[in-house]
């Protein structure tokens, strides 16, 4: 069964601490993306990659890291240095070139 | 620097009343147009889009979008929404320069509440 997978659902973290959002795609697709969702911003994008061990930052990127060492993954990690992160964070994948994204379920996270 | 407006952030309406969410972009050159919809609980899926040639296109469960580009908008129609519409809505552009890096900008949303 084909699709974007992203774990955990809900996250909690105390202030102060890094965590990692996992994304695993089995569509085969080249890019990947991570976004945030905030109740009326719509989605912001934090970083995207377009092949393997490479990436760029989206308009939000200050406070998130990415790798990108697996065409399936791409886990996003929030750092202490991101000054608000609880959020509903998205994570999509598509074939660059037709531009149309697949998206997870999504994982949210609030800092306690 | 591009951006994706959306008019109505909360729409209220009554099962088979027509619907119309507005969708404005920034950007003067070649645009891919997306609407995407995420009913609760799911994931957040595509409705339809316009890459090229006619400017009206249909999408699932009856949607349909017009493009215009004098206007740089692509509303989102449909004759007789059902409860089960109930979403929130996003459109999405990506302009030709982005070198088909496949980067999307949405709006910030429309949630539309069907009342049965």
């Amino acid at each position: 069964d084909g699709g974007i997978t992203q774990s955990p659902k809900y996250l909690f973290r105390k202030e102060g601490q890094n965590v990692t959002l996992s994304c695993e795609q089995n569509l085969n697709h080249d890019a990947m993306y991570w976004y945030r969702q905030d109740p009326g911003q719509g989605l912001r994008l934090i970083y995207y990659s377009q092949i393997v061990n490479d990436f760029q930052k989206g308009d939000i990127a200050e406070g998130y890291s990415v790798s990108r060492e697996k065409k399936e993954s791409f886990p996003l990690t929030v750092t202490s240095a991101q000054k608000n992160p609880t959020a509903f964070y998205l994570c999509a994948s598509g074939q660059a070139t037709y531009n149309e994204q697949f998206f997870g379920p999504g994982t949210r996270l609030t800092v306690l | 620097a591009q951006s994706v407006s959306q008019h109505n952030h909360h729409v209220i309406l009554s099962e088979a009343a027509s619907l119309e969410l507005g969708c404005n972009y920034s950007y003067g050159g070649t645009v891919n147009l997306f609407w995407y919809v995420q009913y609760p609980g799911q994931h957040l899926q595509l409705l339809l889009k316009y890459f090229s040639g006619d400017p009206l296109v249909k999408g699932i469960k009856g949607f349909e979008a017009e493009f215009i580009k004098s206007k740089f908008s692509f509303n989102l129609r449909k004759p007789s929404v059902q409860w089960s519409d109930t979403a929130e809505y996003f459109c999405a552009v990506n302009a030709g320069t982005s070198g088909n890096t496949g980067k999307l900008i949405f709006g910030q949303g429309t949630t539309l509440q069907v009342k049965p």
